[in-house]
């Protein structure tokens, strides 16, 4: 049961342009969202976020929207650079028993080009 | 910046053995869990932790699996007789954003 899908596993962008990572969900419970980063051997690290009360959330080059009747997020980078490539992972958040849990994409490989 | 540390960086062990994963979070965080990711596939979520007890854990985590805080300040992840199959990178976090620590690889041979 794939509850958070990010549908393109790589994804090529060339350096200076706009880089669109896509998630979709299917659990309405959901009430957070975030976007990580992860580069090779090192573990994710956190990048942006958003509640599910806003439809955009922006930080420096990075925006994050949010589309919940469509229950889509996509995650922009404008301008792209080379230090930009890296799997990036969406993330929804829900809260059970007073813990949140993370739900995990399966990440999108991004390549910025020079 | 706080980090979350985890200890070994990488893990090679026998099947069968038991495994001990070591994480210390961020302090004054309440909230730690452990997920996992094997070669190849997506971050799963193990098990959440608070107030000094499991308050959820998903399938994967069965009775081979236990968590503990044995001081207050570390966070482990048990494994008791590793399978083939537990061969994945094993990541830590702490509260809502979840700050995640380098990750574990943990090989089983």
């Amino acid at each position: 049961d794939q509850q958070v899908k990010q549908n393109s596993p790589s994804l090529s962008v060339q350096e200076g342009r706009i880089s669109i990572l896509n998630c979709d969900y299917t659990n309405s419970m959901f009430d957070y969202f975030l976007w990580y980063k992860k580069y090779p051997a090192e573990g994710p690290t956190f990048l942006i976020s958003i509640s599910s009360i806003k439809d955009k959330n922006e930080d420096g080059r990075f925006t994050v929207f949010l589309n919940k009747s469509a229950k889509h997020l996509s995650l922009h980078i404008v301008p792209s650079q080379p230090g930009d490539s890296a799997v990036y992972f969406c993330a929804a958040s829900v809260i059970i028993q007073g813990a949140q849990k993370l739900v995990f994409g399966q990440g999108t490989r991004l390549t910025i080009n020079p | 910046e706080p980090e979350v540390t985890q200890t070994p960086s990488h893990q090679v062990t026998q099947m069968g053995q038991e495994v001990i994963l070591r994480c210390v979070p961020i302090s004054n965080h309440l909230y730690f869990y452990w997920y996992r990711q094997i070669l190849g596939q997506k971050v799963e979520f193990l098990v959440s932790f608070y107030n000094n007890e499991i308050s959820e854990k998903s399938e994967i985590f069965d009775d081979q699996f236990s968590v503990e805080r044995p001081d207050g300040s570390n966070f482990t992840l048990k494994i008791r007789s590793t399978k083939l199959e537990d061969s994945a990178m094993y990541f830590c976090a702490s509260r809502a954003e979840a700050f995640f620590g380098q990750g574990t690889r943990l090989t089983v041979v």
